[in-house]
């Protein structure tokens, strides 16, 4: 159907490491969506990809999305405290330029200083 | 510029009580949009608004909730009679109205708990 599935769905690295996380769809999609909550915090944009095979940075972030437009992955180089959270990325549903979003399980990162 | 602003921040109940929640969008932003995130689980879709219409209340779980946006400014949420399962954290979204894309903006959440 129209779920998207993440994994891993908890990850726990030492500072410094690095940490992806997995995004998978039965269905193509139009776009996909990352965002990232804090720990008692509400979800905030972080990126969208659009075309097959994109590929965005944000300084230590990376972004991909499958040649096939089903799945996406984000990836973060030598990570660092700031970055623990939950990360979810999610689709749109419904048709039209909306904010109606299905999002993934979500992947909590936690990072040991 | 203010964000997405909720209210109450947090909200302890008895099952059987009433509750409503508030959400006041960013000024001018059409799309108002209401998801549950309920134990840890995914964030999930309640129902969007532009303006003061309802678009899409698909992921409304039963007619225990209700939502209204009288006015098309902020938007309110009800639960009434509340059960346990509604406990989980609120989230309300906001974005402009345009035919392109526009990220969503999401205000800090009601956590509801129900017991």
């Amino acid at each position: 159907g129209q779920q998207v599935m993440q994994i891993p769905q908890y990850q726990h690295v030492q500072e410094g490491e690095d940490f992806t996380t997995y995004c998978n769809s039965s269905t193509t999609l139009s776009n996909i969506q990352w965002y990232k909550q804090r720990p008692g915090g509400h979800p905030v944009f972080l990126i969208q990809l659009v075309k097959s095979g994109e590929v965005k940075k944000q300084k230590r972030l990376t972004f991909q999305f499958g040649e096939a437009k089903k799945n996406s992955s984000l990836h973060i180089t030598a990570t660092q405290t700031t970055d623990v959270g939950t990360y979810f990325c999610a689709r749109p549903f419904g048709g039209g330029a909306t904010n109606k979003l299905i999002f993934g399980t979500g992947t909590l990162l936690a990072v040991q200083p | 510029e203010a964000g997405v602003t909720q209210f109450p921040s947090h909200s302890v109940i008895e099952k059987g009580q009433t509750v409503t929640l508030r959400c006041d969008p960013i000024s001018g932003h059409d799309n108002l949009y209401w998801y549950r995130r309920v134990m840890g689980k995914e964030i999930k879709f309640l129902l969007h608004f532009v303006k003061e219409s309802k678009q899409d209340e698909s992921g409304m779980p039963n007619n225990r909730f209700l939502a209204e946006r009288t006015g098309g400014t902020y938007s309110t949420l009800k639960v009434q009679p509340a059960e346990l399962e509604d406990s989980g954290v609120y989230f309300c979204a906001s974005s402009p109205f345009g035919s392109g894309f526009t990220e969503a903006f999401f205000g800090q959440g009601t956590r509801l708990t129900v017991v």
